[in-house]
């Protein structure tokens, strides 16, 4: 139990455009989700929390206009990465606190954005 | 500044040696999860520790939690190619939901 499904696992998009990442729980609800974004052999850093039926609360320096968050169902949590920058490419996870494990947390696969 | 500091940031060692990882904070954690992550995928839980003291086992790893909950460790014992991976520890305060991460330990078992 407490899977959570991220896609796409990896994702080449041109400098300008918008990408979605998709973050998914398949069998539990999870009314917050988080995001972390992760730099090559560097830790995960937190992003924003995602909260269903409601505003996403952003870390500070992390830009709300560039990187949108919708949590539109208990099972749902998108990221928007609009108007793609090289610098924004980076590895993004997202997570959900799993009701199945003692204050243990799931983890997505991740996605690998690479902006050209 | 990294709230969770893990040491040592990188390990190299050959199979059969044991090893410890460190993580140390100068605040309280109610709770310490520790993780293991594979390149291009996401961490795994390996253990919670919530009480102060409190040793868990998993196999040949012993996690500790320190009895103020600052401070945490990991060790491994005969250490197997397997076990290559970043490992992170991550904390939890009653007062947030959200996770802090520690800088994370690189680990090498050659086999």
């Amino acid at each position: 139990g407490a899977v959570v499904s991220q896609h796409p696992s990896w994702v080449i998009c041109k400098s300008g455009t918008s990408v979605k990442i998709e973050c998914r729980s398949l069998d539990f609800q999870a009314t917050t989700m988080f995001w972390y974004r992760q730099f090559p052999k560097q830790s995960l850093m937190l992003m924003a929390t995602s909260n269903e039926g409601s505003k996403a609360t952003y870390e500070q320096g992390v830009e709300k206009d560039k990187f949108l968050i919708n949590h539109a169902s208990l099972t749902l949590s998108t990221l928007t990465v609009t108007s793609a920058h090289p610098e924004d490419s980076s590895f993004y996870i997202c997570s959900a606190r799993t009701p199945f494990r003692d204050y243990g947390y799931t983890f997505g696969s991740g996605t690998r954005l690479t902006v050209v | 500044t990294q709230l969770l500091e893990q040491s040592p940031q990188f390990l190299s060692i050959q199979e059969g040696e044991n090893l410890t990882v460190y993580c140390n904070s100068s605040s309280v954690f109610s709770s310490l999860q520790w993780y293991r992550q594979e390149p291009g995928e996401g961490p795994v839980l390996l253990v919670t520790v919530v009480t102060g003291g409190e040793v868990k086992k998993l196999k040949r790893l012993t996690f500790q939690f320190g009895d103020a909950r600052k401070d945490s460790s990991l060790h491994i014992t005969a250490a197997q190619p397997g076990d290559t991976g970043l490992y992170l520890c991550a904390g939890a305060r009653s007062s947030a939901r959200q996770l802090t991460f520690g800088s994370g330990t690189q680990l090498t078992v050659l086999p």
